[in-house]
């Protein structure tokens, strides 16, 4: 079965300070990854996402993920962060027979700190 | 413009009470889904549907029940059978063979 783990519920940093979220996954076949983010009381947004080709995945806002086969895992990074990239961010990987389901990490709150 | 609406975006139920959320979504996307969230738990899938008049359970399937007569339509029952409904429902859609899906604003249903 697909799973993903988020390590770490909550992470602060400081303003303009490095943004990396961890992402680990397993996955039995090539996996599809994706980052969603999501501000209070609202859906989830795509940040990102890894299907095939480049390893390295540029998102919107800044955001970038590398994915590593090895490590089994799809870090998420910022290198400045800025005080609206408070939110919850979700890890998901695809699920099996390409339905499209989607499975997703705990999540973690990212807080930054003025 | 294209998109996913979920209603009412808020919704209170009464003990012993069924109610119907909303889904609607006009990207012409065959597949569509229900999540619950709940704090600390991440998104758990309620049930799935790839092509209209089908659909699956997902891994909390149990006190919820869906139709999909509409490609478009896609509504979740919260029957009195659910013990815990209290949480925030999240519905989604894709194209069916690709793997990136779209989000409602979400309904926050809560048991008063």
């Amino acid at each position: 079965a697909q799973s993903v783990t988020q390590l770490g519920s909550h992470v602060s940093v400081s303003e303009g300070a490095l943004v990396l979220l961890r992402c680990n996954y397993s996955s039995s076949v090539p996996p599809y990854l994706f980052w969603y983010v999501q501000y209070p009381n609202q859906g989830l947004q795509l940040l990102l996402k890894y299907t095939t080709g480049a390893t390295l995945v540029k998102g919107i806002n800044g955001f970038e993920a590398e994915f590593k086969k090895s490590e089994t895992s799809f870090h998420l990074t910022k290198p400045s962060a800025h005080m609206s990239d408070a939110a919850e961010y979700f890890c998901a990987v695809s699920g099996p027979s390409n339905t499209g389901k989607l499975i997703f990490g705990q999540g973690t709150t990212l807080q930054v700190k003025p | 413009d294209g998109g996913i609406t979920q209603s009412p975006k808020y919704l209170f139920r009464k003990e012993g009470q069924n109610v119907t959320l909303s889904c609607e979504q006009n990207l012409n996307h065959d597949a569509m889904y229900w999540y619950r969230q709940d704090p600390g738990q991440g998104l758990r899938l309620i049930y799935y549907s790839q092509i209209v008049n089908d659909f699956q359970k997902g891994d909390i399937a149990e006190g919820y029940s869906v139709s999909r007569e509409k490609k478009e339509s896609f509504p979740l029952t919260v029957t009195s059978a659910q013990k815990n409904p209290t949480a925030f429902y999240l519905c989604a859609s894709s194209y069916s063979g690709q793997t990136e899906a779209f989000f409602g604003q979400g309904t926050r249903l809560t048991v008063v």
